[in-house]
């Protein structure tokens, strides 16, 4: 059960659009369309904003977008507002009603 | 309002035990999937164990396996985490968390987490 692989810091402007990828194998990300992404300010409760690769839950704004090719899944944020920065985590079903989560990205809006 | 409360957080020895509770309010606890989830000072988030709506189907992960149990007491609303034979690794903020499928998982993922109770395991 290794952690699924994200880059450990992503940055873009106030508007701009970034991409955070999540890497894992056959068995968890790419073997299942269960990808969620969470975003967390820390001291906070964690919050869903992907689920099922690219549900967005109600109240979670349009900008956030999600989509999966192969064994990586990926999350964009366009129109990059300063509330967006966070850490982001991917999570992926990994059978047997595990999961597994990657190992965070910290996003900083420039 | 929907909201999960952790509790039972410490300070304790290594290979000493702990248990963490987690207190549910404004949904209907026995119908959803639970999960607790910890993130060690300084590292990303951890999937640690689930639970079915009945209590009778768990998983964990193998960091845990055979150390930890998950169980719950629907008719008071709550989680629970006993965790046995505790290491310094297990050092983290623990998060209660639920998983929105009505009795089964659609889509396994957490939809309502806590704001996580802190367990430190030193000597």
């Amino acid at each position: 059960q290794s952690a699924l692989t994200q880059p450990r810091s992503v940055s873009g402007s106030l508007g701009q659009s970034v991409t955070i990828s999540c890497t894992g194998t056959n068995s968890d990300v790419g073997g299942y369309n269960y990808v969620s992404w969470y975003q967390h300010h820390p001291g906070k409760a964690p919050k869903v904003m992907i689920y099922a690769v690219s549900k967005r839950p109600s109240g979670v704004p349009d900008r956030f977008s999600g989509s999966k090719s192969g064994n990586t899944a990926s999350l964009t944020i366009s129109g990059l507002q300063t509330e967006d920065e966070a850490d982001y985590y991917c999570c992926s079903y990994a059978g047997s009603y595990t999961l597994l989560f990657g190992g965070g990205t910290n996003l900083t809006v420039l | 309002e929907v909201q999960v409360v952790e509790s039972g957080g410490g300070s304790v020895q290594p290979g000493g035990s702990l248990r963490l509770s987690c207190e549910v309010s404004g949904f209907t606890f026995s119908g959803f999937w639970m999960h607790w989830v910890r993130q060690a000072p300084g590292k990303g988030l951890e999937w640690v164990s689930r639970l079915n709506t009945d209590g009778s189907d768990t998983s964990y992960a193998d960091s845990v396996k055979g150390r930890f149990t998950i169980s719950r007491d629907n008719a008071k609303n709550t989680l629970y985490l006993q965790m046995n034979s505790l290491r310094a690794e297990d050092t983290a903020t623990y998060y209660c968390a639920r998983d929105p499928g009505i009795y089964y998982s659609d889509f396994f993922y957490m939809d309502v987490w806590g704001k996580g109770t802190t367990v430190t395991v030193s000597s």
